[in-house]
């Protein structure tokens, strides 16, 4: 399909262990984003990709948390040593571009972590 | 600091009715708001935007209005439909800040009552 995809859909992980997981953003987008969505919460922003500029890590709740982009690409987030406060929905965005105006996001279906 | 609220979790309107969700923000540099509507395990979907340039846009059912002075907007959908329930996120950005993080209120559980 021509929408963002994230694999895996479910991961169960136990506390401690390492995840990846991936996000493959709609081709042409320039920027890519991501967010997590606790049991009840709203989404809380992550971290944010544009092109060849330094990624904005605001949002990274810690440095067990990392993400990586290829290019206008692919884009892995890492968390290692997860925690069960780490359980939550992971979505990724993509949007045609940011700097020369604004564009909607358009989200993947999430990657749902459960840290046990 | 929550920098956009959508202070109602839930709300249930009839079928046909008009359905009003509301959403306000602190940051006066915000400059461009979007809705989304999420079904359960799926992503977010985009429904309609406005630019801090204009106080109302119009796209079939959905009607989006900003009020800057007070930093509200609220989405109206009319007629509602029972396809309509989801949860209602508001966003909302600043491009003169120089980022293009969007912020997210914490959602509106809407449900259409056929």
């Amino acid at each position: 399909g021509a929408g963002v995809s994230q694999s895996p859909s479910n991961k169960v992980t136990e506390k401690g262990k390492d995840v990846e997981l991936r996000c493959d953003p709609i081709s042409g987008h320039t920027a890519l984003y991501w967010y997590r969505q606790r049991l009840g919460q709203g989404l809380e922003f992550l971290i944010y990709f544009q092109g060849n500029s330094a990624p904005d890590k605001s949002g990274l709740p810690s440095d067990r948390f990392s993400a990586e982009r290829t290019g206008e690409s692919v884009s892995t987030l890492t968390i290692q040593r997860t925690q069960q406060e780490d359980s939550a929905v992971y979505l990724c965005a993509s949007s045609l571009q940011a700097g020369q105006g604004q564009s909607p996001l358009h989200f993947g279906n999430g990657t749902r972590l459960t840290v046990t | 600091d929550q920098q956009v609220k959508q202070n109602s979790p839930s709300l249930s309107v009839q079928e046909g009715r008009i359905s009003i969700l509301n959403c306000d923000y602190t940051n006066s540099m915000f400059d461009y708001f979007l809705w989304y509507k999420k079904y359960p395990a799926e992503g977010p979907t985009f429904l309609i935007s406005i630019s801090s340039i204009k106080d109302k846009n119009e796209d079939g059912r959905f009607t989006v209005f900003l009020n800057k002075s007070a930093k509200h907007l609220s989405l109206h959908i009319v007629p509602s439909q029972p396809g309509d329930s989801a949860v209602y996120f508001c966003a909302a950005s600043s491009l003169p800040s120089g980022t293009y993080k969007y912020i997210f209120g914490t959602g509106t559980r809407l449900k259409v009552l056929a």
